[in-house]
């Protein structure tokens, strides 16, 4: 059974930094891209950030582009989302999300079910 | 980017009754998934390369269009369907998903 559990979310002011993990288990993890999703409090579904099952491509939101850094590690089958410089405007559940390939194909068949970050001063 | 725009926002409809959702895309696309999302938990795929079932999903889920003009229906409503669906595309960067279609009942 696909599992995938997201955790490191919490409150953290304006400039702040904070990073999420997505641990993940029943599947062949480095065979797979992984993104991350987030949803402001009663918005929708807004794309992030994408990492090749190898982790050698990696694709940005313009709205987080050298704030956020996606990676992974295939030894710990955990993804990761390294996110700096955070705004109000970040304030979202992020969901980390399986991919259906290693690379392209990138809708998402297995979901999170989602950390909070909050940010506020 | 492309842009995805859903229609109606809202839908009211009774158990039982046909379900039509659009979504439509700013530049042709061949590549568009499907989700809906009940309160509280996480969205769940639905429909895949425009008209592909995911894995378990039941057949009154139907995907179909093509170009910039895409549909989800839903031919008899059933209580667990409620939610709220949102289209998206995969064909180029940056991944971008509609503003999504709460389907409430009537």
């Amino acid at each position: 059974e696909v599992q995938l559990v997201e955790s490191g979310g919490g409150l953290v002011q304006p400039g702040g930094s904070l990073r999420l993990s997505c641990a993940a288990s029943g599947f062949s993890f480095s065979s797979y891209a992984m993104t991350w999703v987030r949803q402001a409090p009663g918005m929708g579904l807004e794309w992030v950030s994408t990492i090749t099952g190898s982790g050698g491509s990696t694709y940005y939101a313009d709205s987080v582009k050298g704030r956020f850094t996606i990676s992974r590690d295939n030894s710990k089958n955990t993804l990761y989302l390294q996110m700096n410089s955070l705004r109000v405007e970040d304030t979202a559940v992020y969901y980390c999300a399986k991919g259906r390939a290693a690379a392209g194909s990138f809708y998402f068949d297995f979901w999170g079910q989602g950390t909070l970050v909050t940010v506020s001063s | 980017e492309i842009v995805m725009t859903q229609s109606p926002a809202t839908l009211s409809v009774s158990p039982g009754e046909r379900a039509t959702l659009s979504c439509r895309a700013s530049q042709t696309v061949t590549n568009l998934a499907w989700y809906h999302q009940k309160p509280g938990q996480a969205p769940r795929l639905l429909i895949y390369d425009a008209s592909t079932r995911a894995t378990g999903v039941p057949a009154r889920f139907s995907g179909s269009g093509s170009g910039t003009e895409f549909t989800l229906t839903i031919s008899s409503l059933q209580s667990e369907d409620f939610a709220v669906y949102y289209c998206q595309q995969y064909n180029k960067w940056p991944l971008t998903f509609g503003g999504g279609t709460k389907v409430e009942i009537k």
